[in-house]
């Protein structure tokens, strides 16, 4: 099983472009998340869905935007990107997202906004 | 202010040493607490999980809760360096539908483990 995969890994960005943080697991797993890592304030929560068809606002969601169309894939939409949101992105997905069961995470998309 | 704090280190010891990780939090309606190890340029991975005051035991790992203080600890014995990482603690609220999927994490302690 790959677990789950995030594509790119790497991205750089211009100030206002748009693009679009590609997430898929193979675990069947219902909830799927998205979390930014920056220096001195761990992991936040962007935004997460609990099922196909269902989103919604983690702590920092300003600026993106999701949608579950399918249980495998979850991808994050930059509207506008700015240099703020220059950080390290982590897709994960769990069993059913009570927060009581392990998270699996991807191994991330290192974005740079200039 | 942050609802977990952690120190974000760097922790150097040397190999064969204790090393001692702690968060404190503030919110008391955290019930289920977390340990996250994270490799260099990878994903965090769980390492160890609990729900109650005291110790859990997994091999070399000890995880310790004191909810009256809102204090965990992570305490790894006989390190090695494949210890080394930036260890996370996380915790969440149990209970309603309300607090699903929403993880607090620490921002992190890096540790170094010196031949």
């Amino acid at each position: 099983n790959a677990g789950v995969t995030q594509t790119p890994k790497f991205q750089v960005l211009k100030t206002g472009q748009s693009m679009t943080l590609q997430c898929a697991q193979d675990m069947n797993h219902e909830y799927m998340s998205w979390y930014r890592q920056d220096p001195g304030m761990g992991l936040r929560l962007i935004h997460y869905s609990v099922g196909a068809g269902i989103t919604d606002q983690g702590e920092v969601p300003n600026g993106y935007n999701v949608s579950r169309s399918t249980t495998e894939d979850f991808p994050l939409r930059l509207l506008s990107a700015a240099p703020s949101q220059t950080s390290v992105y982590f897709c994960a997905s769990s069993y059913s997202g009570t927060g009581t069961e392990k998270l699996f995470f991807g191994s991330g998309t290192q974005l740079s906004v200039l | 202010q942050k609802e977990v704090e952690q120190d974000p280190g760097p922790l150097s010891v040397p190999e064969g040493a204790i090393v001692s990780l702690n968060c404190t939090y503030s919110n008391s309606a955290f019930q289920y607490f977390m340990w996250y190890r994270q490799y260099s340029r990878k994903g965090p991975e769980l390492l160890m999980y609990t729900y109650s005051s005291g110790n859990k035991e997994d091999g070399r790992f000890t995880a310790q809760v004191d909810k009256s203080s809102k204090y965990i600890s992570l305490f790894i014995r006989d390190s090695q360096p494949s210890d080394s990482a930036t260890y996370l603690c996380a915790m969440t609220r149990l209970g309603t539908t309300d607090s699903w999927g929403k993880l607090q994490f620490g921002a992190g302690t890096q540790v170094v483990v010196t031949p």
